[in-house]
């Protein structure tokens, strides 16, 4: 079993549709959960990053995590065209002593159609 | 807003060359890490470093990596002798003592 699975999509909708990209994870121990955007050959940008269980928001932007079920959602509220991207999950452990390292899912693309 | 920084954006070698990979991570960050992507595949992490010394790597950092902090601004990826298959984007990242890591903008690099 994959530590964090994605579906690659992708993932087509229309303007001001309301999305939801999702992972699940297998391993128990991963505290922190993030979403990046990333474009087309360029790098991650962090959007948003959550501890444990719970909702986060900002702006048109919403995270959950639900560690009992190992599966985290990001939802985007009136999607735009420039929302168009590939959106990526990753995780980390972070107990005492732990680096900090992220694994990631294998990324969700989004297109927004106009 | 304070970035992470990398040079070259684009880097050609032939196999068997080395290359030094560059990247600026952010000026008050303590925790540095690399990671690569093969196209079309994750993003996997290759090593962190903290405290001027390495403090994990995975399994696809092998002898023919290093890492170095010549400095307080540079952060340095070495492949001594690359291979067809480290063709990849290379990321740098950084973080401070929160969680948030901050990705540059990648070095695509291509052995030939």
């Amino acid at each position: 079993q994959k530590e964090v699975e994605q579906d690659p999509g992708p993932l087509s909708v229309p303007e001001g549709a309301i999305v939801s990209l999702n992972c699940t994870y297998s391993n128990s121990a991963f505290q922190y959960f993030m979403w990046y955007r990333q474009y087309s050959r360029k790098g991650p940008e962090l959007l948003m990053y959550t501890y444990s269980s719970g909702n986060k928001e900002d702006g048109r932007f919403t995270a959950q995590v639900d560690k009992s079920s190992k599966y985290i959602s990001l939802f985007i509220r009136d999607s735009q065209p420039s929302d168009s991207a590939t959106y990526l999950c990753a995780m980390s452990e972070f107990l005492r002593g732990n680096t900090g390292k992220l694994i990631f899912g294998q990324g969700t693309t989004l297109q927004v159609k106009p | 807003e304070p970035e992470v920084t990398q040079t070259p954006s684009h880097q050609v070698t032939q196999m068997g060359q080395e290359v030094i990979l560059r990247c600026v991570p952010i000026s008050n960050h303590l925790y540095f890490y690399w990671y690569r992507q093969i196209l079309g595949q994750k993003v996997e992490f290759l090593v962190s470093f903290y405290n001027n010394e390495i403090s994990e790597k995975s399994e696809i950092f092998d002898d023919q990596f290093s890492v170095e902090r010549p400095d307080g601004s540079n952060f340095t990826l070495k492949i001594r002798s690359t291979k067809l298959e480290d063709s990849a984007m290379y990321f740098c990242a950084s973080r401070d003592a929160s969680y948030e890591q901050y990705f540059g903008p990648g070095t695509r690099l291509t052995v030939t």
